[in-house]
C-alpha cells in the first residue's frame, strides 16, 4: 500500500545478492513505465524503461518485469552492491497523457 | 554540461515573497516537465510543455505557481505570496519526444524553503 511520508518500504540486502522491487501500479490505461532510482540530493535518475506491448526487458544487471493482468511492475537488480544503495521509484504513464505518476517509493540498504 | 540545469540549488525566502526557479533542459529535447516532491513524498506533476503547444498545468497547485517557457528552452517556474506549504524540491525534467515514449530525464532540483 501507499507509504507516507519518510516511511519508505525498505528493502535491506547483501552485497553479492539479487533485489526485487514491486510496483503497483494504479492506471488500467497506463501504456509506458520507468523505474528511477534516486539518491540523496539528487534528482531521479533513469534506470530502464517498458512499454505496455511487452512483459519483460533487460538492461545492464537490471530487469524490468511488467505484469498487466494485476498492474504490477517489478525491479530486478542482480549483484547488487553498495552503490545501488538509494531510493527506487517507479512511474506511470497514462496513454494520451505526457505526466508521469510516480510510485511512493522503495528504500534499497545494500549491506557490505 | 550534457544533463538538465536547475537553479538556484537552494533557495530559503520568507513567507509571502515571490521565487523565481530556473530550468535549462537537455539540448535538442522537445518537452519540459516541471514537477514536485515534498520531503520523504514521490513527484507529483506540475506543468508540461511540448513545443509551440499551449502547456498542460492541470497540475498545478494553486493560481499562485506559474510557469513560462521561452524560445522553446529554458523555463522559469514562478510562486508568488509564498506559504510554508509550497516548501519542497522542485524538479524539471525534459525529454526527446513525449509522443514515442522517450525517457524524462532530470535535474537535481531546488529545494525550496519558506521561513
Amino acid at each position: 500500500g501507499e507509504s507516507v511520508g519518510l516511511h519508505l518500504p525498505t528493502l535491506s540486502v547483501q552485497e553479492g545478492d539479487n533485489s526485487i522491487i514491486n510496483c503497483a501500479y494504479s492506471n488500467s490505461a497506463s501504456d509506458y513505465f520507468i523505474w528511477y532510482k534516486q539518491e540523496s540530493g539528487k534528482g531521479p535518475q533513469f534506470i530502464i524503461d517498458i512499454r505496455s506491448n511487452m512483459d519483460k526487458r533487460q538492461g545492464q544487471r537490471v530487469t524490468v518485469l511488467l505484469n498487466k493482468t494485476v498492474k504490477h511492475l517489478s525491479l530486478q537488480i542482480a549483484a547488487t552492491q553498495p552503490g545501488d544503495s538509494a531510493v527506487y521509484f517507479c512511474a506511470e504513464m497514462p496513454n494520451g497523457r505526457r505526466a508521469l505518476t510516480f510510485g511512493s517509493g522503495t528504500r534499497l540498504q545494500v549491506q557490505p | 554540461g550534457a544533463g538538465v540545469s536547475q537553479s538556484p540549488s537552494n533557495k530559503v525566502t520568507e513567507k509571502g515573497k515571490d521565487v523565481e526557479l530556473r530550468c535549462d533542459p537537455i539540448s535538442g529535447h522537445t518537452a519540459l516537465y516541471w514537477y514536485r516532491q515534498s520531503l520523504g513524498q514521490g513527484l507529483e506533476f506540475l506543468i508540461y510543455f511540448q513545443g509551440n503547444s499551449a502547456p498542460d498545468k492541470s497540475g498545478l497547485p494553486s493560481d499562485r505557481f506559474s510557469a513560462e517557457r521561452t524560445g522553446g528552452s529554458v523555463s522559469t517556474l514562478t510562486i508568488q505570496r509564498t506559504q510554508q506549504e509550497d516548501s519542497a524540491v522542485y524538479l524539471c525534467a525534459s525529454s526527446l519526444d513525449p509522443y514515442s515514449n522517450q525517457p524524462q530525464h532530470f535535474g537535481d532540483g531546488t529545494r525550496l524553503s519558506i521561513l
